[in-house]
């Protein structure tokens, strides 16, 4: 089945300064990579998200990347703010038949003001 | 977006005693959703699929007859944790996809289990 590794666990970044979070998988069948925001709590929140048909994806302050050759994806945060904290989980699964999620262990994302 | 709700969101019960976590898909149907279990400060871990009108798939490791799965209709998946312990203490969160219009699954607000 698939594995999704995610580094690394914990991040402090200044803010106003860039975060990124780094993701692998292993299965090559997958060609859908969320991204999730989880408050303490909470449910997971999509943040942003990619299919394997392209290699980049931008929404504001907030950036994907996937290389699919290396099996790896990646999020980018930019402008970091206080409210980014939070922690960060990857994933990926299929979008077509077997769609279930396989969850990276997350990174505990901490903006210092 | 599309709206997946959870009840209770909070139950607390007593050790051998079974309860009963509900998942609903608000403004959509969803003849598949997802069960997941997330012990604190850990990652989220798919327990099993829920199929509408069919058995669920449950992921290795999983007892299927502890976490027994219902998913009677196109907008109801039901999970009851048999003979709960307090081993079982979790935050237990259902996601759906709503396939009319993205790749997204939405998740509920999840239920934290505490078994005494």
């Amino acid at each position: 089945g698939e594995n999704v590794e995610q580094h690394p666990s914990t991040l402090s970044v200044q803010e106003g300064d860039s975060a990124v979070i780094k993701c692998t998988y292993s299965d090559s069948a997958s060609n859908y990579f969320p991204w999730y925001k989880q408050e303490l709590g909470k449910r997971p929140q999509l943040i942003i998200d990619i299919r394997s048909n392209v290699g980049e994806k931008k929404d504001q302050r907030i950036a994907v990347t996937l290389n699919k050759t290396a099996k790896h994806f990646s999020l980018h945060i930019t402008e970091t703010q206080p409210e980014d904290s939070a922690v960060y989980f990857c994933a990926a699964s299929m979008s077509f038949g077997n769609e279930k999620l396989t969850f990276g262990t997350g990174t505990r994302l901490t903006i210092i003001p | 977006g599309a709206v997946v709700s959870q009840h209770p969101s909070r139950v607390i019960c007593k050790s051998g005693t079974s309860v009963k976590i509900e998942c609903r898909s608000l403004d959509f149907q969803a003849t598949t959703m997802f069960w997941y279990r997330q012990f604190p400060k850990q990652s989220l871990m798919l327990m099993a699929t829920s199929n509408e009108g069919s058995k669920a798939t449950y992921e290795q490791g999983v007892e299927k007859d502890k976490f027994l799965i219902n998913h009677a209709s196109l907008t109801l998946s039901t999970l009851t944790v048999t003979s709960a312990h307090p081993e079982d203490s979790s935050f237990y969160i259902c996601s759906a996809r709503d396939r009319r219009t993205s790749y997204e699954q939405y998740f509920g607000p999840g239920t934290r289990l505490t078994v005494t």
